[in-house]
């Protein structure tokens, strides 16, 4: 079942803007996770953020985490053609691995 | 290329026939995963191993049947598909959540099967 959903559904952006998705959950969590998956291919681990984390980097993405709102975002700064693909954040909320994904965000960069 | 391999890469069965889906990692996970994704749907989890013992079922039908032979290898058997069950099954492995928290899941690339 999915914990929350993503917003938008889909996104169209032209190479060098920026991309921000956003993700809500219901329950409390021990971390928030972003995949992306290319289309025909599986899941690609962006970046992991903690509970008790509010804000992390890795290389142009950035990542939010509200836990008094039970909100999550995604930043792609100067987004490729590359970086089209559908993203999924995941909450994980027990020790048993089981992620709860949200519905996803389709991104297309065009050239 | 990813970590996780998984063969073949597409499926194409009848009702009445038994396959089997193959998932293979050698990053030294104990923890491996089934997926079920329908088009344009994020993934839905199926199983759950744990030191190659399952340890959850998501109320999957009986006509998937997972086995963890070792620590390296994931197989789910199919028997007596219905048509609903065409979808991308993604295996995917980690570090045992319940000794590593806060660790990612690596995913393979899937076996996109398809039910005549």
């Amino acid at each position: 079942s999915q914990q929350g959903e993503e917003d938008p559904q889909a996104l169209s952006i032209q190479e060098g803007e920026n991309a921000t998705m956003n993700c809500s959950y219901k329950t409390s969590i021990n971390n928030l996770q972003w995949y992306r998956q290319n289309s025909g291919r599986g899941l690609v681990h962006l970046i992991l953020i903690r509970s008790n984390e509010r804000e992390k980097h890795s290389g142009r993405l950035r990542v939010t985490l509200d836990t008094s709102k039970k909100s999550s975002s995604l930043l792609i700064t100067a987004s490729r053609a590359a970086d089209t693909a559908s993203y999924f954040c995941a909450t994980d909320d027990d020790s048993w691995g089981k992620l709860q994904f949200g519905a996803g965000t389709q991104v297309v960069v065009t050239p | 290329d990813t970590e996780v391999t998984q063969t073949p890469k597409h499926l194409v069965m009848g009702m009445t026939n038994k396959k089997s889906l193959k998932c293979e990692q050698h990053m030294g996970h104990r923890a491996m995963y089934w997926y079920k994704q329908k088009a344009k749907k994020p993934p839905e989890l199926m199983f759950v191993y744990s030191y190659e013992k399952l340890s959850i079922n998501e109320s999957v039908p009986s006509r998937f049947s997972p086995e963890c032979p070792n620590s390296s290898l994931l197989n789910l058997h199919l028997h007596a598909l219905q048509p609903e069950d065409s979808a991308l099954y993604l295996c995917a492995s980690s570090q045992v959540p319940s000794e590593n928290s806060n660790q990612p899941q690596h995913f393979g690339d899937g076996t996109r099967l398809s039910i005549l």
